[in-house]
């Protein structure tokens, strides 16, 4: 498995756009990139994901370079509501696939 | 919008005692999984689960823990004997043909 790894936590008023980039140099051919969120007590949430270029949805939007070693999830205006952990995630893309999850990045979005 | 349940939201038990977190998965998913998280750590795979029997495991999921599908509805997580460093929360998940997995609030297990 693809080992991720991303910024421990990150800091941002309300307002402004988050971005949080994650590596894995050693993604696979087949591999898909995945963005969870998870609030505090609760189970993590599927965000966005994708294979390459740029995927948007109404919540974020997930920018894959050609080599496809790293990638940014893209939160616009966050708010107080964003606090949260986000994992960044690599793996398969069919069912049946356990997700392994790393420490995440703990997102605090200030007033 | 459909949703993963699990009951009970907190299960306080003493160690050695045999506990049942009970889930009830999207209905017309076909995978089912079992994750834990200790207090302050990453989310950890368990068990996954399709075709009414065991598809992998964690080295976590020894023999102390076991699944099942009692029925078309439920998905269990049982622990013969509860230790001390089984106390976490317990997340059950569901997904269909596509990877995305839908997550349950969670059972909170204390074990004293």
């Amino acid at each position: 498995l693809a080992k991720t790894t991303q910024p421990i936590s990150m800091d941002s008023y309300e307002g402004q756009e988050v971005n949080i980039t994650c590596s894995h140099n050693n993604i696979a051919t087949n591999d898909y990139i995945t963005w969870y969120q998870q609030f505090p007590s609760q189970g993590p949430r599927f965000i966005i994901q994708g294979y390459k270029t740029k995927v948007t949805n109404e919540v974020a939007s997930l920018f894959i370079p050609a080599d496809r070693k790293s990638s940014t999830l893209s939160l616009p205006r966050v708010s107080l509501s964003d606090t949260a952990v986000y994992y960044c995630l690599v793996g398969g893309n069919s069912g049946n696939t356990p997700l392994v999850f790393g420490k995440g990045t703990r997102l605090s979005v200030i007033a | 919008e459909p949703e993963v349940t699990q009951t009970p939201s907190h299960q306080v038990t003493q160690m050695g005692q045999e506990v049942i977190l009970r889930c009830v998965p999207i209905s017309n998913h076909l995978y089912f999984y079992w994750y834990r998280q200790i207090l302050g750590q990453k989310v950890e795979f368990l068990v996954s689960f399709y075709n009414n029997e065991i598809s992998e495991k964690s080295e976590i999921f020894d023999d102390q823990f076991s699944v099942e599908r009692p029925d078309g509805s439920n998905f269990t997580l049982k622990i013969r004997s509860t230790k001390l460093e089984d106390s976490a929360m317990y997340f059950c998940a569901s997904s269909g043909v596509l990877a995305e997995q839908f997550f349950g609030p969670g059972t909170r297990l204390t074990v004293l």
